[in-house]
């Protein structure tokens, strides 16, 4: 069955600190992977990964694919209190158009 | 238009009143999704529909639930007779083809009082 992880499930952390979010998958005819972030309802698109090893970056987060290893991390530095949201990660497929996606990690910024 | 929109924001309604739901595409995108998602779960797929194509309904969760798409564009989706476990947020998503990346309205919120 393919199946997306995420983790943790939830993280709390102070202003300032550095956060890694984690995502696994086991998915056949792998296509891409999307790293999405929800404020309240709509998730709004932050990465797509498709080649391992190639960091994408935009401002303070980053993420990086590793095919053989089948995860992704996605990296916040110097977090702010505006950076708190769900973090859903989803991965698609060659032979489906239809995204397979994790539960999410909730990310608190406390001030 | 610039990007996925969706109305009403917000619906209030009874338990056994139909309710439709409408999506409005980014202009071009010929994928269009319906999902939805319960407070504090992830998100559900309920239907897909791609250009001209037989739409995808296999996450519709019962006979209740039906959604078409006018032209190719403009996406209704109707839940009659609604129940209290209808409630949830609807989420329309576009993407320009299969397996693209998907971008999200911003959603209706359904209460089922």
């Amino acid at each position: 069955e393919d199946k997306v992880v995420q983790s943790p499930l939830s993280l709390v952390v102070h202003e300032g600190d550095t956060v890694t979010l984690n995502c696994s998958y086991e998915v056949t005819n792998f296509r891409s992977l999307l790293w999405y972030k929800q404020e309240k309802k709509a998730p709004t698109f932050l990465f797509m990964l498709t080649s391992s090893g190639i960091e994408k970056k935009s401002g303070r987060l980053s993420s990086i694919l590793d095919k053989k290893e089948l995860f992704s991390i996605l990296n916040i530095t110097a977090t702010q209190t505006g950076d708190s949201a769900v973090y859903l990660c989803a991965v698609s497929m060659d032979s489906n158009y239809q995204l397979i996606w994790g539960a999410g990690t909730k990310l608190i910024i406390k001030p | 238009g610039a990007g996925v929109s969706q109305s009403p924001s917000n619906k209030v309604t009874e338990k056994g009143k139909d309710v439709e739901l409408r999506c409005d595409p980014i202009s071009g995108h010929t994928a269009l999704y319906w999902y939805r998602q319960s407070l504090g779960q992830g998100l559900e797929f309920l239907i897909y529909f791609q250009g001209n194509s037989a739409p995808d309904k296999s996450g519709l969760p019962s006979d209740r639930f039906s959604a078409e798409r006018t032209g190719g564009s403009v996406s209704t989706l109707t839940i009659q007779r609604t129940q209290q476990e209808d409630s949830a947020v609807y989420l329309c998503a576009s993407s320009s083809g299969r397996g693209e990346t998907q971008y999200f309205g911003p959603g209706t919120r359904l209460l089922v009082l």
